[in-house]
């Protein structure tokens, strides 16, 4: 079945600092992919997506690239912000079917600190 | 535009109490989801719904019941609560009606206690 592997956390930075959380997947196919963000408190946001392989998402400064030869979809942002502060969600949707759920990995907690 | 809207915020239970969590969206979405949040373990789909008068259980269906209203409207019910359905309920929609990808819209979750 599907899966979604993400790197554990909590992960600490100092403000401007890079960020990479690693993500990588197990599915048949072709998949969506997707990371969501969560501020506290709050539902989950869609942050990014993907279709198809080499594509690359991008918001908010935050980027992934949909690689197919290693299964993974990483995010990056170059300089990060406190208020980046929140839980980070890789996610898939496998192709074709009639179930259209999404397959998530079990969070990253980014803490940013001043 | 108020997006997937919630109620309650927050409820508390005792074991063996019944109640409805309320899910409504105003984007037209045909596929509604709920799932449940729990520490360390992400989210994971209790049921969903692909259009107006069917549903499907997910992952962690056990416990749970679920009601497709009309094409705004899916609650889940906790017919018998238990302690181990303490958790962030979140309920999503999607547009499924057109090509993929299909992402997910969420609401701003329900934090249910049973005690």
């Amino acid at each position: 079945g599907n899966s979604v592997t993400q790197m554990e956390g909590p992960v600490t930075l100092s403000e401007e600092a890079f960020l990479t959380i690693n993500c990588t997947y197990t599915a048949t196919g072709y998949p969506s992919l997707f990371w969501y963000v969560q501020y506290p408190g709050e539902g989950l946001q869609l942050l990014l997506k993907a279709t198809k392989a080499d594509d690359k998402g991008s918001n908010k400064g935050f980027e992934a690239t949909y690689r197919k030869e290693t299964t993974s979809f990483h995010l990056e942002k170059g300089s990060v912000q406190v208020s980046d502060s929140a839980v980070y969600f890789c996610a898939l949707k496998n192709s074709g079917g009639s179930n259209y759920k999404l397959t998530f990995g079990k969070g990253t907690l980014l803490t940013v600190n001043p | 535009n108020a997006g997937v809207t919630q109620t309650p915020k927050f409820q508390v239970l005792k074991t063996g109490q019944s109640m409805t969590l309320q899910c409504a969206q105003d984007m037209n979405h045909n596929s509604m989801y709920w799932y449940r949040q729990d520490p360390g373990m992400g989210l994971r789909l209790i049921y969903y719904s692909a259009s107006e008068g069917t549903t499907d259980k997910g992952e962690v269906p056990n416990g749970y019941n679920v009601s497709r209203l009309n094409k705004r409207e899916f609650s889940l019910r906790l017919e018998s609560a238990a302690p181990s359905q303490t958790s962030v309920y979140f309920c999503a929609s999607s547009d499924t009606s057109g090509p993929p990808p299909y992402e997910q819209y969420f609401g701003p979750g329900t934090r249910l206690t049973v005690t």
